[in-house]
């Protein structure tokens, strides 16, 4: 399995708090991503970044925010949780081949309920 | 953003060949066909990528017409551990590669 590790793996908050989860990668990979996934309706991505500070938004954005200050380390932040980003939280890395041909690794994903 | 279409599920029993056939029409000219396993609580799986025609490895196949608007993801001889979901994923055609939008998968059930 690629170097990804999600943390924390499950965590529960009220509304209105913040919360941070943090993807790492051992593999130096420039291409980071956000995804969420709930009954129904797949992946979706949140955020994603193509390196270092460069970050851009997926199709579920609102309500998150990303930072990536280092190659290793994703974060994702949602600033005020609401019941709705109750979700499974998947991180996943990509190194861009010459052809766009460069899979997804994804890690095990962080299970975040917000009551 | 570009979406793929998949048939939401599937049946099959085990030793059976299984096809699942993915629909994008907005595929860049530049971008390959992966497919993507996933079980329960786990992240997805790279299971196979290609860009036209035929490709096949130890696990699968995956058929891609000319006109790459369409791919089949085959799977030989099924058995009970192939019970999961599907994902075929492309890139956007506007964002090209670095904007990844998964479809809502196909889940294949196994049975003996």
């Amino acid at each position: 399995d690629a170097g990804i590790t999600q943390s924390p793996r499950h965590k529960v908050t009220e509304t209105g708090t913040p919360v941070t989860l943090r993807c790492h990668q051992t593999e130096n990979h420039r291409y980071m991503y956000w995804y969420r996934q709930d009954p129904g309706h797949g992946l979706r991505l949140i955020h994603y970044s193509y390196g270092v500070k460069d970050t851009d938004k997926g199709e579920v954005s609102d309500g998150y925010s990303v930072s990536r200050s280092k190659t290793e380390d994703f974060l994702l932040t949602l600033e005020s949780a609401t019941s709705s980003q109750t979700s499974v939280y998947f991180c996943a890395i990509s190194e861009p081949g010459t052809a766009n041909n460069s899979p997804l690794h994804f890690g095990n994903g962080t299970r975040l309920t917000v009551t | 953003l570009a979406k793929t279409t998949q048939p939401i599920s599937m049946d099959s029993y085990e030793g059976q060949e299984v096809n699942i056939t993915c629909s994008h029409n907005n595929i860049a000219t530049n971008d390959y066909i992966t497919w993507y396993q996933q079980f329960p609580s786990q992240g997805p799986r790279f299971i196979i990528q290609g860009y036209k025609t035929k490709v096949t490895n130890e696990v699968a196949s995956l058929f891609i017409p000319a006109d790459r608007k369409s791919s089949t993801l085959s799977l030989p001889r099924v058995s009970l551990s192939d019970t999961a979901v599907y994902y075929c994923l492309v890139g956007d055609r506007d964002t090209g590669r670095r904007a990844l939008t998964f479809g809502s998968g196909t889940r294949l059930q196994v049975q003996p």
